[in-house]
């Protein structure tokens, strides 16, 4: 079945603690994105990659990493999480720019 | 940057009609149409390409005004089905960022 997974889908973290979000598509799709969602905000880009080893940043990169080390995989780092990061995320892939995206099932992650 | 969605909710009878507008301030390369029920992720509908193209599928229909920056999404003879929250995406060109509008929540009722 084709899918874009996402682990853990819940978190709960403590300021500071570092944190990795994994992001894992079987389309063999070259564009992949993080987005986070927030109530009244819609969706936010933080990082996109149009392929291996590119990535862009979005329109909230501050206080995220990336990498695109392999084509499927598109981990979401959070060195230093605080609590304004609290959010809910989503993993996204597509074939390309302005191409369909298919969206994982969400990450809901909190910080106190 | 981001897109302005239009009417920011909107509550409709079965089979009654709606129209979900999005406006940007900028040139626009694509918009980008998705379509998210509560509790769950977001579902791609459709994408236009600058060039002024309608599409459609079933009784869901979008247009873009390339010369107006702006993108209407065409609800036809509404269903039940249709209630969630309604989210344009947009890109200034190939490669870039997309940004989307915060989102237009609707309801059919029965």
């Amino acid at each position: 079945e084709a899918q874009v997974t996402q682990n853990p889908r819940y978190l709960i973290t403590v300021t500071g603690k570092k944190l990795t979000v994994t992001c894992s598509q079987n389309m063999n799709h070259e564009y992949m994105s993080w987005y986070r969602q927030d109530p009244g905000l819609g969706l936010r880009q933080i990082y996109y990659s149009m392929n291996v080893e590119v990535t862009d940043k979005g329109d909230v990169p501050e206080g995220y990493k990336v990498s695109r080390k392999e084509k499927r995989n598109f981990p979401l780092i959070l060195e230093s999480p605080s609590p304004n990061q609290t959010s809910l995320y989503f993993c996204a892939s597509s074939p390309g720019s302005a191409r369909e995206q298919y969206f994982g099932p969400g990450t809901r992650l909190t910080v106190t | 940057q981001q897109p302005v969605q239009s009417p920011q909710a909107v509550i409709l009878r079965e089979g009654e009609d709606a129209v979900i507008n999005c406006s940007s301030s900028k040139a626009l390369y694509s918009v980008h149409w998705y379509r998210q029920k509560h509790g769950e992720a977001p579902v791609f509908l459709m994408i236009l390409l600058k060039g002024g193209e309608q599409k459609g599928h079933d009784k869901i229909s979008a247009s873009f005004n390339e010369k107006k920056q702006q993108s209407s999404l065409y609800l036809t003879a509404s269903q039940l089905s249709y209630s969630g929250t309604y989210f344009c995406g947009t890109e200034m060109g190939y490669g870039n960022k997309l940004v989307f509008g915060a989102g237009t929540i609707l309801r059919v009722k029965s």
